[in-house]
């Protein structure tokens, strides 16, 4: 099993221009998230989706869409690239209900210039 | 007030030391409690979880759960320099659906 993958890696963006951050996961889990963590602010939720067919507002949403397209894949799309969405971006997913633990991708490092 | 506390370090320990690393949270109602780690430029790792009050050993690992102080604590035994790493607390808060909240992370570093 590949667990939680993610493309591309590394990515650099001028202002202004739109992109879309791959996620799949293969271990049959419900929910998937997506964070972006920035140096002293640690993980901050962007979206998530508790099941195929939901997606709901995390912490910080602004400038970002998600959709999940099945099961196994959860995609995050910058329209508008900001310097401010200068991040290192992770996807994340986690079988439905508290007792489970949440699994990480290797992440995508997106510098917006 | 956060709703998960972790002072961010770095906390230095000599090898082979017991490092401890503490992590508090703001709803009593909390159930379920993970440990990361997170090399830098990695993405975090999941090494323990715990659920209720008390320790959890895994290896080197030893998790501790006190519900009615709020507070989840790691201890790492016979600390190595591959142990330096940020350790990242993670709560799943009472009402937060299928999220889990973090803190900032406590950065760990194992000297020689």
């Amino acid at each position: 099993n590949a667990g939680v993958t993610q493309t591309p890696k590394f990515q650099v963006l001028k202002t202004g221009q739109s992109m879309t951050l791959q996620c799949a996961q293969d271990m049959n889990h419900n929910s998937m998230y997506w964070y972006r963590q920035d140096p002293g602010m640690g993980l901050r939720l962007i979206y998530y989706s508790a099941s195929e067919g939901t997606t709901d507002k995390g912490e910080v949403p602004n400038g970002y869409n998600v959709s999940r397209l099945n099961k196994r894949e959860f995609s995050l799309r910058l329209e508008s690239a900001a310097p401010s969405q200068t991040s290192v971006y992770f996807c994340a997913s986690r079988e439905a209900g508290s007792y489970y633990e949440q699994y990480f991708g290797p992440g995508t490092r997106l510098t917006v210039t | 007030q956060k709703e998960v506390e972790q002072n961010s370090g770095p906390l230095s320990v000599p090898e082979g030391a017991i490092a401890s690393l503490n992590c508090t949270y703001s709803d009593r109602g909390s159930q379920s409690f993970f440990w990361y780690r997170q090399y830098s430029g990695k993405s975090p790792e999941l090494i323990m979880s715990i659920y209720s009050n008390g320790d959890k050993e895994d290896g080197r690992f030893t998790a501790q759960l006190n519900k009615a102080s709020q507070y989840v604590s790691l201890l790492i035994r016979d600390s190595q320099p591959s142990d330096s790493a940020t350790y990242l607390c993670a709560v799943s808060l009472t009402g937060g659906g299928n999220k889990l909240t973090f803190g900032t992370g406590t950065q760990l570093k194992v000297e020689l």
